[in-house]
């Protein structure tokens, strides 16, 4: 079974502050994936990347950045966090774009 | 609009009755996956069926590509059951990117 790991599992932050979240895999995926879920919308993709260097826009980019640094490591940056991203965030690998997605454990991201 | 639709939204059982969880998607899907969501917020696939029937389990999933929609069975239904049970789809044009629906939040009581 594919091993999806995130942190920090937990994190506060201020209107404004600067939040990073990490992800990472050791099953030697290819694709990694970044979604936010709130209630009544299910799970919405942020950024999703098919290879270390590479990034792709998902359905609801607007206010994050994301980098894969290599092909285990896929990072969520909110530069400038706002109070709309308060939210349950999960990472995902799958071996290929239409392949089952294996999910993290999720980051409680609360914006005051 | 809204591309992946579940129904119901919640469902309560008792313990031993079978659960029927339906997916509408409105466009042309290559693939489609059945998650459970702990209440614990923990997600796992449970199994993938873009066509045709799969049983895995208690768990039965036929989808009707054609009419664009997707049935998961329960039987049996047990309160470890309990969690929210989501529909994903992969359109047809597009990117390699899976569409959510909302979910339906599934009770079994013993």
């Amino acid at each position: 079974e594919a091993a999806v790991t995130q942190s920090p599992r937990n994190k506060v932050t201020v209107t404004g502050g600067n939040v990073t979240l990490s992800c990472r895999q050791t099953n030697s995926h290819n694709y990694m994936y970044w979604y936010r879920q709130d209630t009544g919308h299910g799970l919405r993709l942020i950024h999703y990347s098919y290879g270390a260097g590479n990034l792709q826009i998902g359905d609801v980019p607007d206010g994050y950045k994301a980098t894969r640094t290599t092909q285990e490591d896929f990072f969520l940056l909110l530069e400038l966090a706002s109070p709309s991203q308060t939210s349950l965030y999960f990472c995902a690998s799958s071996v290929g774009g239409q392949d089952t997605q294996y999910f993290g454990p999720g980051t409680r991201l609360l914006v005051l | 609009g809204q591309q992946v639709q579940q129904s119901p939204s919640s469902l309560v059982l008792q313990e031993g009755e079978n659960a029927e969880l339906q997916c509408n998607f409105s466009s042309t899907a290559t693939q489609l996956q059945w998650f459970y969501q702990s209440p614990g917020g923990s997600l796992v696939s449970l199994l993938s069926n873009p066509s045709g029937t799969k049983h895995t389990g208690r768990l039965t999933s036929t989808t009707v590509t054609k009419e664009r929609r997707s049935s998961l069975h329960i039987s049996s239904s047990q309160t470890t059951d309990s969690g929210t049970y989501l529909c994903a789809i992969h359109r047809k044009a597009g990117n390699y990117k899976y569409v959510f629906g909302a979910g339906t939040r599934l009770k079994v009581i013993a």
